[in-house]
């Protein structure tokens, strides 16, 4: 089956690292994607990841695949109060030109 | 260089009307894709454009169709409106080849009372 899940809310304060984190279902070679929602924008890429990586830094961005358990999380590192958003993971579904979103992680940074 | 672009922001419609939400890919790009985006939910996906056909489509009924145009821009259509159709309606452009890199406009807010 197809579905993506995420936790729903994550509080970091200003500085701290923040770890938001997905789970999928798709067990076939696929593209992993983060995206950031600001309030009234629509979505941004921030960085893709192939299932047959295990790791993806760019800049204040890492991201983490658990192969195994299906399991990808992106970690920003020094997290900023411009970094307060919606976070999505998604998939693109092998042999379609669909995505599949999750429900979206909302992270709040406190100062 | 220019985003994509979606027109209009806003919309308030009746149940049973029909409505039609514009877009325009980024600069480059050709192929459309189109999704709803329910409150508090993430966006699921309608379908999807390139060449002016419909190349794929998600679980959505009939009465959501598009349209593309030689300009590569393209129209979302729903008829006969029901007030869970209420959402906002992202538009996403990308090159074919280039699929991994969507681009997301900021999307037209559709109430329907």
């Amino acid at each position: 089956g197809e579905d993506v899940e995420q936790s729903l809310f994550l509080s970091v304060r200003e500085g701290d690292s923040s770890v938001i984190n997905c789970t999928y279902t798709d067990s076939s070679s696929t593209y992993l994607y983060w995206y950031k929602q600001e309030p009234g924008a629509g979505l941004q890429l921030l960085t893709y990841i192939f299932s047959n990586m295990d790791m993806k830094q760019d800049q204040r961005l890492t991201v983490l695949l658990n192969k195994k358990d299906k399991h990808l999380s992106l970690r920003i590192a020094d997290t900023q109060t411009g970094d307060s958003a919606i976070y999505f993971c998604a998939e693109s579904i092998p042999g379609t030109y669909k995505y599949i979103f999750g429900t979206g992680t909302r992270l709040k940074v406190l100062a | 260089d220019a985003g994509v672009t979606q027109s209009p922001t806003h919309l308030i419609k009746t149940r049973g009307q029909q409505v039609t939400l514009r877009c325009s890919p980024k600069s480059g790009h050709d192929t459309v894709s189109w999704y709803q985006q329910a409150l508090g939910q993430g966006p699921q996906f309608i379908f999807q454009y390139y060449e002016e056909e419909e190349r794929q489509r998600g679980n959505f009924p009939d009465r959501f169709s598009g349209h593309q145009f030689p300009n590569y821009s393209s129209e979302l259509n729903v008829n006969a409106l029901l007030l869970g159709d209420s959402a906002l309606y992202l538009c996403a452009s990308s090159l074919r080849t280039g699929f991994l890199e969507q681009y997301f406009g900021p999307g037209t807010r559709l109430t329907v009372t």
